[in-house]
Parts: C-alpha cells; structure tokens; sequence
C-alpha cells in the first residue's frame, strides 16, 4: 500500500486558478469513487475539503472543486486566495476498510 | 458539534509502547457507520492513516503497521485508544484521531498529540 502521488508543490497568483493531481492504483483509487481531500495549515488540524470524489461538506468555499478520473483524482481551486497557502493531502479508500494518504501538496500563492 | 482530544506521553523511549487516548464528544461510537481513524505526520513528511475503528467494533490497520498497532474503544466513556509497540525514533510523530461517517472522509479531526521517540 503504496502512498497516493502528488506534485510536491503548485503555485499561483492571487484569482488565479489551480489544479492538484493524486494519482494511484487499480487497488485504490482505481476501483472506488471514495478519495477525500484535506487542507492542513501548520500547526492546525487537516480540514475536509472534498469527500465521495465530488462531494463538498457544509461550510467548505465553493471555489474547491473535486473530480476522479480512472486513477486519478483532482483537486481545483479557483480564485486563489491567500488564505489558500497550506498543505494539500488526497485520501483514498483502499478496501476491506483501509485508507492510503497522497504524498501531500504544497500551495504557495504568489 | 463534534470534537475529539488526543492525549498520551509527550515523550516515549525506543522499544517501548505507546498509547494514546481519543476522548470525543458530540456523536457516539453506538451509531451505525461512525467510525474513528488514527492518523500521523512525522515531522516534514506527509500525513499517514494508522487504523480505524466502527461502531460494530470493526477494526482495521495500515498493511505496514498492522503488526504493531492495536485500537479499541469504550464506548460508554467516549474514548478510542491507540496502542503501538516497539516504538522507534521513526515513529516520531504528531498523531491525531479523526471522525468519519458512512462512506465520508474524516470529517472532524483533534487537534493532534506530538509523540517524540528518544532515549
């Protein structure tokens, strides 16, 4: 159970837009829709951002977007703000009750 | 509104076992499809799920840590438990509990407990 791949780092200016990959498996993301994404702020608890792939929770900005492809999934933000400048994590549901994390993303807005 | 409390040793020396407490308020380990999950993050590295725990007492571990790892639960005193054994200097971490409904992600997190592993 390998982790989910990310890019190390993205970044972009102020209203611009941006996009987040999490690559995986035919074991994990390949085989459910059930892939979450978390925004962690150092020194803070993760934030739900994304769940079920597409699903935002009460609350969350809709300037996050999720979406799956095959074994891919992707995390988009619009209009970036600075606010937005933190870690970014992708969870994917594994099977028989297991998750695997991605690698993790960092956000740098300009 | 949920919330969830680790708490454990600061400090644990290698070989030994570690356990931590997850004290939650707000939902109940007796719902259907509630769960509790662990997770950590080393320092500067990424955030790695450990085990999850349901409501039917269900319990599941990482594949790499399974060995090491054990998780109950009490649930009339709102407390999930992590034990891990034979703890290592790589197994310093911040280590946080987590809720998780249905077939959601972990909706609401603790704020996490730093373990260091040192002689």
């Amino acid at each position: 159970q390998s982790a989910l791949t990310q890019p190390a780092s993205v970044s972009g200016s102020p209203g611009q837009s941006i996009a987040i990959s999490c690559t995986g498996t035919s074991s994990d993301l390949g085989s459910y829709d059930l892939v979450s994404w978390y925004q962690h702020h150092p020194g803070n608890a993760p934030k739900l951002l994304i769940s079920e792939a597409t699903k935002r929770p009460s609350g969350v900005s809709s300037r996050f977007s999720g979406s799956k492809f095959g074994n891919t999934a992707t995390l988009n933000i619009y209009g970036l703000q600075a606010e937005d400048e933190a870690a970014y994590y992708c969870c994917a549901y594994a099977g028989d009750n297991t998750f695997v994390f991605g690698s993790g993303t960092k956000v740098t807005v300009l | 509104q949920i919330t969830l409390e680790e708490s454990g040793p600061s400090l644990v020396k290698p070989a030994r076992t570690l356990t931590l407490t997850c004290t939650f308020s707000g939902f109940s380990l007796y719902t259907s499809g509630v769960g509790v999950g662990w997770i950590r993050q080393p320092p500067g590295e990424a955030l790695e799920w450990l085990a999850l725990i349901l409501w039917d007492d269900d319990k599941r571990y990482s594949p790499s840590l399974k060995n090491r790892l054990t998780v109950t639960k009490d649930t009339s005193k709102n407390q999930v438990v992590l034990i891990m054994t034979n703890m290592d200097p790589a197994d310093t971490a911040t280590y946080y509990c987590a809720h998780r409904f249905g077939y959601g992600g972990f909706d609401s997190w603790g704020q996490g407990t730093r373990v260091t592993v040192s002689s």
